[in-house]
């Protein structure tokens, strides 16, 4: 079934430690999108990408970094994760920037 | 930056209602689309209406672009179109600002 794969569906995280989350497409989208949903503050851009070999940096982008190396996959690593980034991460995709987006299922993180 | 304002925040009603949830904008935009997302936490992209009206069953949304409001309406709600819808909107450039969303419950 086409779609947005994400991994892991949660994970308990020490403070500190080296993190990363995984994204992989198989719809042939040119763009991909990192988000997090906190309450009160809806959905935020992390980072982006127009296409393959190349990134963005979104709303929030301090303390995460991100790659596209081919069409498929964008993970985003965590590189000394803190209790503030606690929350819940969407991955999205669309065929090109401006076009509608689709959501992966998330990944709930919680750092202590 | 771009304001996007959704109401009502809450909206609890009972199954077979009709529904109508409004979003506003603060300035002109290129695209704005309409998600649900259901109480297991998915998000599923509902409506892609820069402008103009579109429906999917029970689903139609309609977009005044000049006047920076869109308005989704649900007609016979069932207990499924539970869960949080927001409204999200760019302006052409990679940042889709979304509203905080309307928290509908349909009771059987």
């Amino acid at each position: 079934i086409a779609g947005i794969t994400q991994a892991p569906t949660s994970q308990i995280l020490a403070a500190g430690r080296r993190m990363t989350l995984r994204c992989t497409q198989d719809m042939r989208h040119n763009a991909m999108y990192w988000y997090r949903q906190d309450l009160g503050l809806g959905l935020r851009l992390i980072h982006y990408s127009n296409t393959a070999g190349t990134t963005g940096k979104g709303e929030v982008p301090d303390g995460y970094s991100v790659s596209r190396a081919n069409t498929d996959d964008f993970p985003l690593t965590l590189a000394s994760a803190v209790p503030s980034q606690t929350s819940v991460y969407f991955c999205a995709s669309s065929l090109m920037i401006g076009q509608p987006q689709h959501f992966g299922d998330g990944t709930r993180l919680s750092i202590l | 930056g771009i304001q996007v304002e959704q109401s009502p925040p809450d909206l609890i009603l009972q199954e077979g209602a009709n529904s109508t949830l409004r979003c506003n904008f603060s300035d002109s935009v290129n695209n704005l689309q309409w998600f649900h997302q259901n109480p297991w936490g998915q998000l599923i992209n509902l409506f892609y209406i820069p402008s103009g009206t579109k429906q999917n069953g029970r689903l139609s949304a309609t977009t005044v672009a000049t006047e920076r409001y869109s308005l989704l309406y649900i007609s016979s709600s069932q207990t499924t179109d539970s869960g949080v819808y927001f409204c999200a909107v760019d302006r052409g450039a990679q940042k889709l600002v979304f509203g905080q969303g309307t928290r509908l419950t349909i009771n059987p």
